[in-house]
């Protein structure tokens, strides 16, 4: 069964970028992933999905500045032009066998 | 627009059974899975089962199958969760999401908005 792992935190300035990084298990290079955002007290929110070929799609009314790409077995989300509301934590999900999967979440702190 | 309604707050005593529901609206329920996620306090988000609502195929987590079932009524377009011999490690936030997929798990690219499930004596 493929594993995600997920650093805990991050942290950037508001305006700049950031990249988070999901990793999937050795060998499962072929898997696509999905990114949610959570805020404190809410329920997850769909971000994109990001191939194994390094395309991406947005969920939504997710804006362009959410962005997606791969590695790899690692999977990429680029926030740009950060705002306060970016503050979250980010879920890495994938699937595969009859099962998904998800990492251990990143919380991003927006300085 | 797309939207997944749950019921409210449950409080269980150990050993009980809790039985969540999920009210869709805005798409064909029959042409998406429905996957059950929970989170504990604190902790990432668990993968428990997902169904089919069109055939009532189901798939489950190595540690909810014979404690998890889910149904669907497409008459309401209503899927439900019922977990049974709740322990208070059962307490936690439950989910339903949209499956992008038909037949298969797939990216959740509609999420309710939680049901909390408490377990205590």
């Amino acid at each position: 069964q493929v594993v995600v792992t997920q650093s805990p935190s991050a942290s950037a300035s508001l305006g700049a970028s950031v990249t988070l990084t999901c990793t999937l298990s050795s060998g499962h290079w072929r898997y696509d992933v999905a990114w949610h955002q959570q805020h404190p007290e809410k329920g997850p929110r769909f971000l994109l999905r990001v191939n194994s070929d390094g395309s991406h799609t947005r969920g939504d009314g997710i804006p362009d500045r959410f962005s997606g790409s791969t590695s790899g077995t690692e999977r990429y989300l680029t926030i740009f032009s950060l705002q306060s509301d970016d503050e979250a934590v980010y879920y890495c999900q994938t699937w595969g066998n009859g099962a998904q999967v998800f990492g251990g979440g990143t919380k991003l702190t927006v300085l | 627009q797309i939207q997944l309604a749950q019921s409210g707050p449950e409080v269980k005593k150990p050993g009980a059974s809790v039985k969540v529901s999920c009210k869709t609206s805005g798409y064909t329920f029959t042409s998406h899975g429905i996957s059950w996620v929970r989170q504990a306090p604190g902790q990432s988000l668990e993968w428990l089962a997902w169904i089919n609502p069109w055939n009532g195929n189901t798939l489950h987590a190595d540690n909810f199958r014979g404690r998890l079932t889910m149904t669907t009524d497409t008459s309401t377009s209503t899927a439900y969760m019922e977990l049974r011999t709740l322990t208070p490690d059962d307490s936690a936030v439950y989910y339903c999401a949209r499956e992008t997929r038909f037949g298969e798990v797939g990216p959740l690219d509609f999420w309710g908005q939680g049901t909390l499930v408490t377990v205590s004596s």
